[in-house]
């Protein structure tokens, strides 16, 4: 199966710091899927298909990437963007896989 | 408004069964493929089951095939998973989800919390 390692584990940004984050295939894979997770709630789709934005994702964020590597990066970090940060991939043979996450916080 | 209502968690015996469901409402529930997945009490996110908008396809990962098998029912508008032979490790809050194109994932129920211990 195809495993996802995301880094940093753990990450803090300062108010309007840019923020990048990675997640790393251990084969390639043709699009990447991004989620976001609040405390005590359900993941959010938040970026699909590499580096499309889910409906009422901000303009600061956005996806790129090919092959094994894949990134999430917010322009300008908010408050209100402190979260752990999923990644995902279904490869042509299931399983479906995640990354272990990203948590971001915020200075 | 699309919703997804899991239920039927608890605490259950290592060896033990359990059957979820998820309620599904505010779309053409027919029309969509849907996996359950599971968050650890670690946060780590893992899949463990997918079936087909028909139900005539379903896919599981090692971890779980044999001994977790998921159904729905079109005209109920519902999910199932039954879950047997549980482990501890099967320790879990336990999600549905909508399955959209490239098997993203865009709307999550609020899950249930499913307990395996002695």
């Amino acid at each position: 199966q195809i495993v996802l390692t995301q880094s940093p584990a753990i990450m803090s940004a300062s108010p309007g710091e840019k923020v990048t984050m990675t997640c790393s295939a251990s084969s390639s894979v043709s699009y990447m899927h991004w989620y976001q997770q609040k405390s005590g709630t359900s993941p959010k789709r938040w970026i699909y298909d590499t580096s499309k934005l889910a409906s009422g994702v901000p303009a600061r964020f956005s996806g790129s990437g090919s092959g094994t590597s894949y990134s999430l990066t917010i322009s300008s970090m908010e408050a209100e963007d402190a979260a752990t940060y999923y990644c995902q991939q279904w490869s042509s043979n299931p399983p479906m896989t995640f990354g272990g996450g990203t948590k971001l916080e915020i200075k | 408004e699309v919703q997804l209502v899991e239920s039927g968690g608890g605490l259950v015996k290592p060896g033990g069964s359990l059957k979820l469901s998820c309620a599904a409402s505010g779309f053409a529930f027919s029309s969509y493929d849907m996996s359950w997945v599971r968050q650890t009490p670690e946060k780590r996110l893992e899949w463990v089951a997918y079936i087909s908008s028909g139900g005539g396809s379903t896919y599981y990962p090692d971890t779980v095939k044999g001994r977790f098998t998921i159904s729905r029912d079109n005209a109920k508008n519902t999910l199932y998973l039954q879950m047997s032979s549980l482990k501890s490790e099967d320790t879990a809050m336990y999600y549905c989800a909508r399955q959209v194109l490239r098997y993203a994932m865009d709307y999550w129920g609020q899950g249930t919390s499913v307990t395996v211990s002695s």
